[in-house]
């Protein structure tokens, strides 16, 4: 069975940073593309980062230069380097999966994690 | 950047057709994808590659894509059908990916 686990949230002053990871199960997140997804309260879905299994990775602009995805092979679990942060990064983040099967770049999400919640504020 | 429009909210009596769009440009010439968020929960996926369903999602669930509207299609509608749901597709020009506003489906 598929299982997305985030955690690393929590409350941060506008400057600061914070580590969010995504524990996966019941398949290998090297051989997946996998995305990060935010959702600020009361708003929609916007997307925030994409790794390839080759390990391309790309950026919402809104993000591009302060965060950074990354995987740990070993423990096969996603990664989201989040720096200078602002009070507009308040959101729920979702890690997400993307199927084998899809055909980047007109990919979809098969699987969603929890989610964790992100507030930045003084 | 493309911009995917969403009717805020609609609303459908159990067991009629709700019927939800997402219009943008020339749509019709992109793959399109649809989620379901209920509250407090993570988005599901309902509709994939304009109208290919995951397994476990009802055949009353279907949806279509032409011209500059994508629309999600919700047969025989359910009380637990209420949600949000989202459009997703991938912006060529900036290499992103895009979601709908989001519609909110009330069941009376």
């Amino acid at each position: 069975e598929v299982q997305l686990v985030e955690s690393g949230g929590g409350l941060v002053q506008p400057g600061g940073s914070l580590r969010l990871s995504c524990a996966a199960s019941g398949f290998t997140v090297s051989s997946n593309y996998m995305s990060w997804v935010r959702q600020a309260p009361g708003k929609g879905l916007e997307w925030v980062s994409v790794i390839y299994s080759g390990g391309s990775t790309y950026y919402a602009d809104s993000v591009k230069g302060r965060f950074t995805i990354s995987r740990d092979n070993s423990k096969n679990t996603l990664y989201l380097q989040m720096n200078s942060l602002r009070a507009e990064d308040t959101a729920v983040y979702y890690c997400a999966r993307i199927p084998r099967i899809a055909v980047a770049p007109e990919y979809y999400f098969d699987y969603w994690g929890q989610g964790t919640l992100v507030t930045v504020s003084s | 950047s493309y911009v995917l429009t969403q009717p805020p909210s609609v609303s459908v009596a159990p067991g009629k057709t709700a019927r939800i769009t997402c219009g943008g440009n020339n749509i019709g010439s992109k793959s399109v994808h649809w989620y379901q968020q209920k509250p407090g929960q993570a988005p599901v996926l309902v509709i994939y590659y304009d109208s290919d369903r995951p397994s476990g999602i009802p055949e009353r669930f279907s949806g279509s894509n032409s011209g500059n509207t994508a629309t999600l299609t919700i047969s025989r509608v359910e009380a637990g059908d209420e949600a949000d749901y989202y459009c997703q597709v991938w912006d060529s020009s900036s290499d992103h990916q895009v979601f709908g506003g989001g519609t909110k489906l009330t069941v009376l």
